[in-house]
């Protein structure tokens, strides 16, 4: 069975930086692209970026508002993929998800979500 | 702003069917992912592709699309159909995923 959870989300103040875990099981991690989406209180989803396999190279690609700021990498030896999050704002504060896409190669058509993982910024 | 266009809100007497739009530029070169998500759950994709079910997925879902434009249709709305759904696809680069703005589905 796929899983796939979130941890290190919290309370942070703003331009203070936090780091997010995804912890996957139940399938081969290097073999997918591994994103991250995030959603604030009432809103709706937003993507935030994703990580492609080592193959081809582990690029990344990020939404316009993070771009910068964050930074997305992976561990395949410990099947976790991190979101670092530097320069924080308020307007940062969502539900934080990661995901796994239905076929390898593929960062689209996300079958398999964790439990997501709050994070706060405020003074 | 999302560059997929949602109405925010629909409604659909129980039993009936009920099409919920998802509009964009990028519609017209990538195919549409739909997800439902529930209040406090994580989304749940329901249709993928030209218009595909992942396994436990009721067969009441469909999709369909046509120019810039991608339908979710659930034929025989139920009660536990009642949920925030959104539209994902990738914009005009093709390298970013965009989401739309959501609509939220009541079942009366």
């Amino acid at each position: 069975e796929v899983q796939l959870v979130e941890s290190g989300g919290g309370l942070v103040q703003p331009g203070r930086s936090l780091r997010l875990s995804c912890t996957a099981s139940g399938f081969t991690f290097g073999d997918y692209v591994m994103s991250w989406f995030r959603q604030a209180p009432g809103k709706g989803l937003d993507w935030v970026g994703f990580i492609r396999r080592k193959p081809y190279g582990g690029t990344t690609e990020y939404a316009a508002s993070v771009k910068g700021r964050f930074t997305i990498s992976r561990d395949d030896s410990k099947s976790i993929a991190y979101l670092q999050m530097n320069s924080l704002k308020t307007e940062d504060t969502a539900v934080y998800y990661c995901s796994r896409g239905l076929t390898p190669d593929t960062a689209e058509y996300f079958q398999h979500w964790g439990q997501g993982t709050l994070v706060t910024v405020s003074s | 702003s999302s560059e997929l266009t949602q109405d925010p809100a629909v409604s659909v007497a129980l039993g009936q069917t009920v099409r919920i739009t998802c509009q964009g530029d990028s519609l017209r070169s990538y195919y549409v992912s739909w997800y439902q998500q529930k209040p406090g759950q994580a989304p749940v994709l329901v249709i993928y592709g030209k218009n595909n079910r992942p396994s436990g997925i009721p067969d009441r879902f469909s999709g369909s699309s046509s120019g810039n434009t991608t339908s979710l249709t659930i034929t025989g709305a139920q009660a536990e159909d009642e949920a925030d759904y959104y539209c994902n696809s990738r914009d005009n680069s093709g390298n970013h995923l965009v989401f739309g703005g959501g609509t939220k589905l009541t079942v009366l």
